[in-house]
């Protein structure tokens, strides 16, 4: 079964840090890639999307990740995070053609002004 | 648009109750999904419905059942309600032309005890 995992549980920066997530996923066929953002009380938002070509995907709000198959990775990274970026973080895989959706266990990320 | 919607937003039960989680969608969506959020474990699939008509089971069915009543409508329900069904639960959407990008209502937060 695929499975995804998140290396940071909880990472607190000081404004202006830059910011690095970590998302590993075991399957060897073909994915699409998420990164979804849920701010304090919120629903779940989608922050960027990964399905074909350009590797490096920019989304919302100055994010960007980078898809990396050889290690089947999909790293978060933002150059200089805001208080308001406060929120946890959840990278999320759709393998194949299904839909069956499976959701890292989120890392909490904690700004601090 | 409202998107996904939900209700209740709260609820409260006692062991042995039952209960029923409404969730709507106005995006034309085929595809829908229940999900529950506890803490450390991310989003874990419940049910999902493909199109009007079919069900599926996810990583955590026991104790629920759901109806896809029409394209509109998914709900799901509790028979009998135990504490460790105490979780947020979110409902979502989405289609193929997007890559089963995921569309997620605001959520109801159950507690039983």
């Amino acid at each position: 079964a695929q499975s995804v995992s998140q290396h940071n549980h909880h990472v607190i920066l000081s404004e202006a840090a830059s910011l690095e997530l970590g998302c590993n996923y075991s399957y060897g066929g073909t994915v699409n890639l998420f990164w979804y953002v849920q701010y304090p009380g919120q629903h779940l938002q989608l922050l960027l999307k990964y399905f074909s070509g350009d590797p490096l995907v920019k989304g919302i709000k100055g994010f960007e990740a980078e898809f990396i198959k050889s290690k089947f990775s999909f790293n978060l990274r933002k150059p200089s995070v805001q208080w308001s970026d406060t929120a946890e973080y959840f990278c999320a895989v759709n393998a194949g053609y299904g839909q069956n959706f499976v959701f890292g266990p989120g890392t909490r990320l904690s700004v601090l002004p | 648009n409202a998107g996904v919607t939900q209700t209740p937003k709260f609820q409260v039960l006692k062991t042995g109750q039952s209960m029923t989680l409404q969730c709507a969608q106005d995006m034309n969506h085929n595809s829908m999904y229940w999900y529950r959020q506890d803490p450390g474990m991310g989003l874990r699939l419940i049910y999902y419905s493909a199109s009007e008509g079919t069900t599926d089971k996810g990583e955590v069915p026991n104790g629920y059942n759901v109806s896809r009543l029409n394209k509109r409508e998914f709900s799901l329900r509790l028979e009998s309600a135990a504490p460790s069904q105490t979780s947020v639960y979110f409902c979502a959407s989405s289609e193929i032309r997007s890559s089963y990008e995921q569309y997620f209502g605001p959520g109801t937060r159950l507690t039983v005890t």
